[in-house]
């Protein structure tokens, strides 16, 4: 699975758009781009994926680059409790990986008042 | 609906007892179970995996089994604990390969 790459931490207003970076350079073209996020003291929550053509659901919106080489989580109105650490995840989709992912260091958003 | 239930949510055990933990899994066939670690300060490590009733892969080496005596059951064992088995250990469920959905997870501090 390629490797992805993630700023530490963001901050973000309450109300406003916040828009997570992912690079994933080496990506392949049979590679997915997942979302998750882990908020405090619980187990990650799946948000969404994309392969090359940008996705939306009642959560989130996936914004891929052409190249596939880099993607952005927009949370299009962030509240207080979208704080947590989101991370970005690239793998192949079905397979014998039967689920295994990678998970890094993740980005800590922060939503304050 | 499927939901997922996973005990206790915290546990304090001494260096060399034993350790139990189970994860249920309620409203789907055949699912795709896993077991996580999360070391402080660390992300997600996989150590299991099974795609079916007593058929698991282990990730890593460890001082840590796992068993699944049944098809939405799934079992996190050690003979005896070991200081770096502390951890939050996250069991999660999958049907398709690309969503998983995990439990609440388990807080455990060996001591």
């Amino acid at each position: 699975d390629a490797k992805t790459t993630q700023p530490p931490s963001m901050d973000c207003a309450e109300g406003r758009a916040a828009n997570l970076p992912c690079n994933h350079s080496t990506i392949s073209g049979n590679e997915y781009v997942y979302w998750y996020r882990q908020i405090h003291s619980q187990g990650p929550q799946y948000i969404i994926h994309g392969l090359k053509n940008n996705e939306t659901n009642e959560m989130a919106s996936l914004i891929i680059t052409e190249d596939r080489k880099s993607s952005t989580l927009i949370l299009p109105h962030a509240t207080l409790r979208d704080t947590a650490v989101y991370y970005c995840i690239v793998r192949r989709a079905g397979g014998t990986s039967y689920g295994k992912l990678t998970f890094g260091q993740g980005t800590i958003l922060t939503v304050h008042p | 609906s499927q939901t997922i239930h996973q005990w206790p949510a915290t546990l304090v055990q001494p260096v060399g007892s034993p350790l139990s933990l189970e994860c249920t899994v309620e409203g789907t066939s055949n699912p795709n179970l896993y077991w996580y670690r999360q070391a402080a300060g660390r992300g997600l490590q996989l150590l299991f995996y099974s795609v079916g009733i007593g058929q698991i892969s282990s990730e890593v080496p460890q001082n840590l089994s796992a068993s699944r005596p049944q098809d939405r059951q799934f079992i996190l064992s050690s003979k005896k604990l070991l200081l770096s088995d502390s951890g939050f250990y996250l069991c999660a469920w999958s049907v398709t390969a690309e969503k998983l959905f995990f439990g609440s997870g388990t807080q455990l501090s060996v001591l």
